[in-house]
């Protein structure tokens, strides 16, 4: 079957960097995606892996291993509005993207 | 990036009626569209992928008949949800893609409450 795998809940201090793990299974495999997710509001796009290592974007990095099934999301720098739900979704062999629960990350002064 | 308009943001109904939501692509022309649903604390949930021009294909579990979608434009989707009941409020997300696109853009998502 098809599975995603992330802490439910992470509290981290604002300018602290945090990061935030995934471990997948899917039907085959076209990249990841991560998104966040802040309450009551629609998914926004953080970004997409797919191939193994590190993308680096501003203040956010993803990382991809394809072969241990498992990605990262880096924050750095935190600040209290980046308070919000982080989904990590692959993409399966049809182009279908996988969603779990999501990590929900908690900023405190 | 592309811009995926849902309308409306939120809606509140009475139980046995029908309520429609929008899902539009403003800048692009979106082959697919998917219907996600959430509810509080959990996963989206994918309701059923819809190709312009095409019935959509719904998932296991998702009723065909209560949940009625819609793609007869490259730019426009809707979801009809038919006599509704409070079981089904929910958050109710798009999100659509072109056909050169991996990345599919989300709407601001639908807030339905049934009463």
């Amino acid at each position: 079957g098809q599975n995603i795998d992330q802490p439910t809940e992470m509290t981290a201090t604002e300018g602290a960097i945090v990061q935030i793990n995934c471990t997948y299974q899917t039907s085959g495999f076209n990249g990841l995606f991560w998104y966040q997710q802040h309450a009551g509001e629609a998914p926004t796009f953080l970004s997409y892996n797919v191939l193994d290592g590190l993308e680096e974007k501003g203040r956010f990095s993803s990382f991809l291993s394809r072969s241990k099934g498992y990605s990262y999301l880096l924050l750095k720098e935190l600040q209290m509005k980046d308070s919000a739900s982080y989904l990590c979704a692959p993409m399966d062999s049809n182009y279908q993207l996988i969603w779990g629960a999501g990590t929900k990350l908690i900023i405190k002064p | 990036g592309a811009v995926v308009s849902q309308h409306p943001s939120w809606v509140i109904c009475k139980s046995g009626t029908s309520v429609k939501i929008e899902c539009r692509s403003l800048d692009f022309q979106a082959t697919t569209m998917f219907w996600y649903r959430q509810f509080p604390k959990q996963s989206l949930m994918l309701m059923a992928t819809s190709n312009e021009g095409s019935k959509a294909t719904y998932e296991q579990g998702v009723e065909k008949d209560k949940f009625l979608i819609n793609h007869a434009s490259l730019t426009l989707s809707t979801l009809t949800v038919t006599s509704a009941h409070p079981e089904d409020s929910s958050f109710y997300i798009c999100s659509a893609k072109g056909a050169r696109d991996t990345e599919a853009f989300f709407g601001q998502g639908t807030r339905l409450t049934v009463v």
